[in-house]
């Protein structure tokens, strides 16, 4: 069975700071595809990335960077500089079906206040 | 990206009655998913609505509680019958895109009295 952990539940800095969120996740397959979304208070879900399993290459976007461990099974999400907009709830989903054809197994989410 | 649509966006319905949300995507897809996501909680996949075959549904979920259409490759419904203030979630529903990144519609936000 699938499984993903966001250890963080709320996280609160000042507006500028560099903040990371935690993803964890468990699974048997070799091969598997991890997203992360963000939820702002409007509910949508938009999506931020995916990652396949073969590819452990770090990646950034702006100030956004995410850094995948096979190792440790972990998928952390670092914004960089945050600002006001950043203020969501951000989760973390596992599929081991490209593009989540079999659907997301998701984290609770981590709910991120960047305080002005 | 695709852009999907949902309806209603909330509603306030009576213990007992049924909902049924729309979805409509702006491109064709071939697999369209619903999920709930209850107060304070996370994504919990319903089921998954394919063009022509029926939805096939996660453990926890049956088709009497939660029939779904999907009639064409633009469209679905789902619908939460006999309701119950346990059924109070928002409800999403999210569809593969050609470049097979998953999208989701802005959610259907249902409380139950």
């Amino acid at each position: 069975a699938q499984k993903v952990t966001q250890a963080q539940t709320e996280i609160s800095v000042v507006e500028k700071e560099d903040v990371t969120l935690d993803c964890v996740y468990e699974t048997r397959d070799t091969t598997y595809y991890l997203f992360w979304y963000k939820q702002p208070p409007s509910g949508e879900l938009v999506f931020l990335i995916r990652r396949n399993s073969f590819d452990e290459q770090n990646e950034i976007s702006g100030r956004y960077s995410w850094n995948f461990q096979k190792s440790t099974s972990s998928f952390n999400f670092t914004i960089t500089a945050s600002q006001v907009v950043d203020s969501a709830v951000y989760f973390c989903a596992l599929s081991d079906r490209e593009g989540g054809a079999d659907g997301l197994t998701f984290g609770k989410g981590t709910h991120l206040i960047i305080q002005p | 990206s695709a852009v999907i649509s949902q309806k209603p966006s909330r509603d306030i319905c009576q213990r007992g009655t049924s909902l049924t949300i729309q979805c409509q995507v702006d491109s064709q897809v071939t697999m369209m998913f619903w999920y709930r996501q209850q107060p304070g909680q996370s994504l919990t996949l319903i089921a998954t609505a394919n063009q022509g075959s029926e939805a096939t549904y996660e453990s926890g979920f049956v088709i009497d509680k939660f029939p779904i259409s999907r009639p064409n490759l633009t469209f679905s419904t789902l619908t939460v019958s006999n309701m119950s203030p346990e059924d109070s979630s928002i409800y999403l529903c999210s569809a593969q895109g050609i470049n097979e990144k998953l999208f989701f519609g802005s959610g259907t936000q249902l409380s139950v009295l």
